[in-house]
């Protein structure tokens, strides 16, 4: 039973550029979540899927994030024109379709991203 | 609006002795209310969550947690640190809307 994947694990970029991270769920797992965490902070939540279709964005989202899941399966965030306050550790999650209304999320590794 | 307090960012423990993290929540509902694990350069781990069946939930590696609705506290406790229990915790709540709403963290150290 493998657990939620990310990759990169780590990436370097300057100022300007884009990046784009890739999240695999557990596998047959209904809902993916993106949460950013900055340093000694704890995370917060960015944006969350069920299948394929984006439930809620957070205010946090600006219009330089996106985040797509074609086909219900794996989940990418790209980030256009990245600034240095984009440095933080993107964290994906995913749950079951739950039963009772209470998710229990499983987290990837995380992928941390440092703009120079 | 829901949210969750963790009382102190920074606990140092004697390898042995009892651990005790706070944390308080607020919801305008029974809440969902987890703990997870963060360990340096992995991801977070679930310890334990309370879903309103009993309020004294165990989790794993030994720690568990009170749900005192009175107190509207959450606080995990361990009888016994052991020096790999180092590493950040979070105190959370579950939002009706499908998120997690993490507390700020507490980083426990346990001294040898």
């Amino acid at each position: 039973d493998t657990g939620v994947s990310q990759n990169p694990r780590h990436k370097i970029t300057k100022r300007g550029q884009n990046v784009t991270f890739r999240c695999d769920p557990i596998s047959e797992h209904n809902r993916l979540y993106w949460y950013r965490q900055t340093l000694g902070q704890g995370p917060e939540f960015l944006t969350y899927f069920q299948n394929e279709a984006q439930l809620e964005k957070s205010r946090l989202l600006s219009d330089r994030f996106s985040a797509e899941r074609p086909k219900g399966s794996f989940s990418t965030l790209e980030i256009q024109r990245t600034e240095q306050g984009d440095s933080a550790m993107y964290l994906c999650a995913s749950s079951p379709r739950p039963a009772s209304g209470t998710d229990t999320q499983y987290f990837g590794p995380g992928t941390r991203l440092t703009v120079l | 609006a829901q949210s969750v307090t963790q009382l102190d960012s920074h606990v140092s423990v004697s390898e042995g002795t009892p651990v005790l993290l706070r944390c308080n929540y607020s919801s305008s509902y029974s809440p969902s209310l987890f703990w997870y694990v963060q360990h340096p350069n992995k991801g977070l781990q679930l310890l334990l969550k309370y879903t309103s069946a009993a309020t004294l939930v165990k989790g794993i590696n030994g720690f568990e947690a009170e749900f005192k609705k009175s107190e509207t506290s959450f606080h995990l406790t361990k009888p016994s640190a052991h020096m790999s229990d180092a590493a950040e915790y979070f105190c959370v709540v579950f939002n009706q809307g499908g998120k997690l709403i993490f507390g700020q963290g507490t980083e426990l150290s346990v001294k040898p």
